[in-house]
């Protein structure tokens, strides 16, 4: 069974610019959240999608946002990036409500 | 908002012996609660998640909830070198249909001496 799948797994960006990341759950998990890791923040929840529906945002400014397909693939994308966006970005799915989150390997996030 | 609370640590302790990581939780409501393990530079890794009042043991490790208290730790026996990771405790965020995504806390550092 494949585990969730993010691509890719390094980027290195200018202030200003603009990035998309991408996620695929695991096949037949409906949600998809993501979250920002910061050595000084943790683990801190960007945004949850299920079947296609965010239903739940994080305290992130508007820059940040995401999308999911029908296939439960998502992307989140940051405009106007900043040096402190540089983090590494997580994505996990689920099955459902209160069952475990498994996580991708992650994306890092360096902006110069 | 839901808060999850864990110790940063660092928590040093000598191998073949207990390690215990405690978390405390502000939500009441919180009906399960989870376990990652996280290496340094790596994703975290889910390895015990618990529902139910009491303890629910997997090989070496113990979870153990006490929701009156609000309360959820991770006991780790016969600890191993390659136990040193940071540990995050968290709980799901809503309660509604779906999955909400979790509430994490900012993690445990556990450090296994030889």
């Amino acid at each position: 069974k494949a585990g969730v799948t993010q691509t890719p797994r390094y980027l290195i960006k200018t202030r200003g610019q603009q990035v998309t990341l991408s996620c695929s759950p695991i096949s037949g998990h409906r949600s998809v959240s993501w979250y920002q890791q910061t050595p000084g923040q943790g683990l801190q929840f960007l945004f949850e999608y299920f079947s296609e529906t965010q239903r739940n945002k994080g305290n992130f400014p508007g820059r940040f946002s995401g999308r999911q397909f029908s296939n439960s693939r998502s992307e989140m994308n940051v405009s106007t990036l900043e040096l402190g966006d540089s983090a590494l970005y997580l994505c996990a799915s689920q099955q459902g409500l209160n069952t475990e989150a498994f996580f991708g390997q992650g994306t890092r996030l360096t902006v110069v | 908002q839901k808060e999850v609370e864990q110790n940063s640590g660092p928590l040093s302790v000598p191998e073949g012996a207990i390690a215990s990581l405690n978390c405390t939780y502000s939500d009441r409501g919180s009906q399960s609660f989870f376990w990652y393990r996280q290496y340094s530079g790596k994703s975290p890794e889910l390895i015990m998640f618990i529902y139910s009042n009491g303890d629910k043991e997997d090989g070496r490790f113990t979870a153990q909830l006490n929701k009156a208290s609000q309360y959820v730790s991770l006991l780790i026996r016969d600890s191993q070198p390659s136990d040193s990771a940071t540990y995050l405790c968290a709980v799901p965020r809503g309660s509604g249909g779906g999955a909400d995504g979790l509430t994490f806390g900012k993690g445990t550092h556990l450090i296994i001496q030889p």
